[in-house]
């Protein structure tokens, strides 16, 4: 079935570098990716996503990188803040535009 | 604009007790979810509707019931409540007629069940 995981549970990152947060996924066939953050006590909150038929998303300090060779993609979060703690989540819509979630990375900035 | 909004925040319910979250959100959208998330996972869908009167199965439906009566409530009701069932609960909307639609969240309702 369809299923989307991340490498990672926990990824501690020093203040002011970039953090890369990876996931991979299982269904060839899926055409849009989502990246969400979810802060302590709040619901996720959408960061950037990507569709099959690219390779490479950019906003504002995010970046998405999808490779469909190894089904994989990734969030780097450019310059990371103590803003940035959270759980981020990687989701891929699925049938009827459900969304499909992997578990989750916590991110940790150390000062 | 209000987004997406839930209550209660927080519960705690006896078993075999029954309760009702609310979610309600203002931005005209046809797409409504319910979803729970369990300690160190993932979002699971519940149940979903794809507009005012329609409702439909999620990945985890049993021991749920939905209703979309009014096309910005989205009521989840829990008839006889037990353990398996503490989690936190979301709500999320979207305009859902397009693949990019994003899903808005409400901020959550922490549910216990001894």
């Amino acid at each position: 079935g369809e299923s989307v995981g991340l490498h990672l549970p926990t990824l501690s990152v020093q203040e002011g570098d970039n953090s890369i947060i990876n996931c991979a996924y299982s269904n060839s066939a899926s055409d849009y990716f989502i990246w969400y953050k979810q802060e302590s006590g709040k619901g996720p909150q959408f960061i950037i996503d990507i569709r099959s038929n690219m390779d490479k998303r950019q906003g504002q300090r995010v970046t998405v990188l999808l490779n469909k060779t190894v089904k994989h993609l990734s969030l780097q979060i450019a310059a990371t803040q103590p803003g940035d703690s959270a759980v981020y989540f990687c989701a891929e819509k699925g049938s009827n535009y459900q969304l499909i979630w992997g578990a989750g990375t916590k991110l940790i900035i150390k000062p | 604009n209000a987004g997406v909004t839930q209550t209660p925040k927080f519960r705690v319910l006896k078993t075999g007790q029954s309760m009702t979250l609310l979610c309600a959100q203002d931005m005209n959208h046809e797409y409504m979810y319910w979803y729970r998330q369990d300690p160190g996972m993932g979002l699971r869908l519940i149940h979903y509707s794809v507009g005012e009167g329609t409702t439909a199965k999620g990945e985890v439906p049993d021991g749920y019931n939905v209703s979309r009566l009014k096309k910005q409530n989205f009521l989840l009701g829990l008839e006889s409540a037990a353990p398996s069932q503490t989690s936190v609960y979301f709500c999320a909307s979207s305009y859902g007629r397009e693949i990019t639609d994003t899903q808005y969240f409400g901020p959550g309702t922490r549910l216990t069940v001894l």
